[in-house]
């Protein structure tokens, strides 16, 4: 069974890297697409973004200019970063596997962005 | 504002039905694939339904799946309190060569 665990930081500065990395254990990361979605306070999920195992991306829209996603084939994982955050990207983060269906999931990451 | 648009709550009796509501476009529910997660706060996003129609593995056949056009519906029938959580859409848009959600359905069992 594939399992998956987000790691990180819980508390990052504002204006500041939210850096995220997402273990996969159970199976390999190769051919498969990695997503990262997250949940503000109160509200709804937010698709982050996906990589393949090979390195191509797609980045939602509204966080395109801030996002960069990686994957290290060699550790079995795959990383989120976020940078220039402000209080809105305060949520809990999953890491997934899959685009954009997504059958596999990470327990979540609390992530908070405060000074 | 998401892309995809559910009602934010539904409530039925224990034993009953309840349908949740899903609501797209050409660009993503039109010509994707729909699936549906339960969510409790504090645990995994869970897959029910995918590619409009499939159970996931696990998942009793009370749960179903209906896409129409550019709507897609899940479908719960003799409801019970466990079945309590929130419910979301998700797709493809192709557009904006992204994935969407819906904003979520909070279903109370009554």
């Amino acid at each position: 069974q594939v399992q998956l665990q987000e790691s990180g930081p819980g508390l990052v500065k504002p204006a500041a890297t939210l850096s995220l990395t997402c273990s996969v254990s159970g199976g390999s990361i190769s051919n498969y697409y990695w997503s990262w979605v997250r949940q503000p306070p109160g509200k709804g999920l937010e698709w982050i973004g996906c990589i393949y195992y090979s390195g191509s991306t797609n980045y939602n829209p509204s966080l395109k200019s801030r996002v960069t996603m990686s994957v290290d084939t060699s550790k079995n994982q795959f990383s989120l970063r976020l940078n220039s955050v402000t209080a809105a990207d305060t949520a809990v983060y999953y890491c997934a596997r899959g685009k954009p269906l997504l059958p596999y999931w990470g327990q979540g990451t609390l992530v908070t962005v405060s000074s | 504002q998401s892309v995809l648009t559910q009602p934010p709550s539904v409530s039925a009796a224990p034993g009953q039905k309840v349908t949740i509501s899903c609501s797209g476009s050409s660009s993503n529910i039109g010509n994707n694939y729909v699936s549906w997660y339960r969510h409790l706060p504090g645990t995994a996003p869970k897959l029910l339904i995918y590619d409009n129609v499939k159970r996931s593995s696990g998942i009793p056949d009370r749960f179903s799946g209906s896409k129409s056009a550019t709507s897609a519906t899940l479908g719960i029938t003799g409801l019970q309190t466990g079945d309590e959580a929130d419910y979301y859409c998700g797709t493809w848009d192709s557009s904006l060569s992204a994935g969407v959600f819906g904003g979520g359905t909070k279903l109370t069992v009554l």
